[in-house]
C-alpha cells in the first residue's frame, strides 16, 4: 500500500505569491490533516478534512485554505505569501477521522518565501 | 501557554542506555501521540495513547490521565534511534505539539 504522498517536495515562491501544497492520502482513508513545522513554532496544526468537509481548524490567518476532494486527496492554499510562511508542510492522513486514530504522514513540502 | 510540555529537550545517550522522555499536558485530551522525526523531515507516529501503557518492541509509552502526564521509554537505545521525539495531544477538534527533544544515541 502507498504511504501518505505530497507534493511538491520543494518549492520557492517570492512574497506576494500564492502556492498551491497537494496530498495524496493512504488508499482507503478518508481524513487528512495539514501541519506547518517551523524552527522557530515547532508544529502547528493547520486544518483537517474528513469527507471533502472541513472539520476543524489551527489558529492561522484566512490566507491559509484548503479543500478535499471526492477520492480524499486534498490541497492547502496560501495565498499572498509572506516571509514567515517558510516551513514544512506536512500532511497526514487517518482511516476515518476519529479522535483516537493514529496518523500517518507524508514526507512534507519544505516552502520557501524570498 | 504552551498546552504541552516535553522534557528533555535534548538528550545524548551512550548505546545500550535506557531512555525516557517525558510529556505534560494542560488541556482535556482524546488522545496522545508520540511521533519520531528523523532529519529530512518525514514523520512516523510511534504510539497513539487514550490511556494506559503501549509496547512495540524495544519503545514503551504510558500515559496517566489523571496527572496529565506521558512518557516514552527506550530500552537498549541504538544510534539509530537518533531523532527528535515529539508528543502531540488531540483534544476534540485541535491538536497541540510538544517542541520536541532531540536524541542523540553515541555508539
Amino acid at each position: 500500500k502507498a504511504g501518505v504522498t505530497q507534493t511538491p517536495r520543494y518549492l520557492i515562491k517570492t512574497r506576494g505569491q500564492q502556492v498551491t501544497l497537494s496530498c495524496s492520502p493512504i488508499s482507503g482513508h478518508r481524513s487528512v490533516s495539514w501541519y506547518q513545522q517551523t524552527p522557530g513554532q515547532g508544529l502547528q496544526f493547520l486544518f483537517e478534512y474528513f469527507s471533502e468537509t472541513q472539520r476543524n481548524k489551527g489558529n492561522f490567518p484566512g490566507r491559509f485554505s484548503g479543500r478535499q476532494f471526492s477520492n480524499s486527496r486534498s490541497e492547502m492554499n496560501v495565498s499572498t505569501l509572506e516571509l514567515g510562511d517558510s516551513a514544512l508542510y506536512l500532511c497526514a492522513s487517518a482511516a476515518s477521522g476519529r479522535s483516537n486514530e493514529k496518523l500517518f504522514f507524508g514526507s512534507g513540502t519544505q516552502l520557501s518565501v524570498l | 501557554k504552551n498546552e504541552v510540555e516535553q522534557s528533555p529537550q535534548n538528550l545524548t545517550a551512550q548505546e545500550g542506555e535506557f531512555i525516557t522522555i517525558n510529556c505534560s499536558y494542560s488541556v482535556g485530551i482524546s488522545a496522545l501521540h508520540w511521533l519520531q522525526q528523523h532529519p529530512g523531515g518525514g514523520i512516523v507516529s510511534l504510539f497513539m495513547l487514550s490511556s494506559g501503557k503501549k509496547k512495540h518492541g524495544r519503545l514503551i509509552a504510558t500515559i496517566n490521565i489523571q496527572e496529565k502526564h506521558s512518557s516514552l521509554h527506550i530500552t537498549a537505545s541504538h544510534p539509530r534511534d537518533s531523532a527528535v521525539y515529539i508528543c502531540a495531544v488531540r483534544t476534540g477538534n485541535q491538536f497541540y505539539f510538544g517542541t520536541g527533544t532531540s536524541l542523540t544515541v553515541i555508539p
